[in-house]
């Protein structure tokens, strides 16, 4: 079975900090890959999708990046933190099958505040 | 843009209450259609989901129906139990240039069910 990991869990940095959080899947080869934040009051925000190594689209601009150096490797960066990045991020896959049909499945997410 | 408008929460309801919680959304093409819940402390999970007009998705006593017309998706369970108190978000997909499904999601409805 798939399993997605995610960490860490929480995590508080200050203004100005560097940021890395990394997301990997197991079970799978070649997923699509996936970065939302939830903010607090809104919805889900998609940051970053992948559909394979090194292959990165930014949704939104923004203060943060993302990299795929292995296949089911996912890691979102930054290089110095805003206030504004705080939020929960959660990593995302679903199978490499093109379609808007596909379930996205959900890692347990990353509580991220920047003070 | 993609975008979708969830009726704003929280909901409380009695247990055995009828739920309905209002979705409806505004999308280029023809999207699919998603209910993503969050249990307590648990992660992002796929409800149901439909992919095309008066499709309708159901699961665990739920049902949306795909209405393009009104484009909304409304969810609803004829009766509700405690243990559907939960997170519940609306989304719609469309697929990227790269083949890959792209979820924009709505604020998320908070609902407690009580005893």
């Amino acid at each position: 079975s798939q399993t997605i990991h995610q960490w860490p869990a929480t995590l508080v940095q200050p203004v100005g900090s560097p940021l890395s959080l990394e997301c990997t899947v197991e079970g799978t080869s070649n997923p699509n890959l996936y970065w939302y934040r939830q903010a607090a009051g809104r919805g889900l925000q998609l940051l970053f999708y992948s559909v394979g190594i090194g292959q990165i689209s930014s949704e939104v601009p923004q203060n943060l990046s993302a990299s795929r150096p292995q296949d089911r490797q996912f890691i979102l960066s930054s290089k110095k933190l805003l206030l504004s990045d705080s939020g929960f991020y959660l990593c995302a896959w679903s199978v490499n099958i093109p379609s808007s049909y596909n379930e996205q499945f959900f890692g347990p997410g990353t509580r991220l505040t920047v003070l | 843009g993609n975008s979708v408008t969830q009726m704003e929460g929280p909901v409380t309801l009695s247990e055995e209450a009828f739920l309905t919680i209002n979705c409806t959304y505004t999308a280029t093409g023809y999207p699919s259609l998603f209910w993503y819940v969050q249990y307590p402390g648990e992660g992002l999970q796929l409800l149901l989901k439909a992919t095309k007009a008066d499709d309708k998705g159901s699961n665990k006593g739920f049902e949306a129906t795909y209405r393009k017309e009104t484009t909304s998706f409304h969810l609803e369970k004829g009766s509700v139990q405690v243990s559907d108190s939960a997170v519940y978000f609306c989304a719609l997909s469309t697929i990227s240039n790269f083949g890959n499904e792209k979820l924009t999601f709505g604020t998320g409805t908070r609902l407690t069910i009580i005893p």
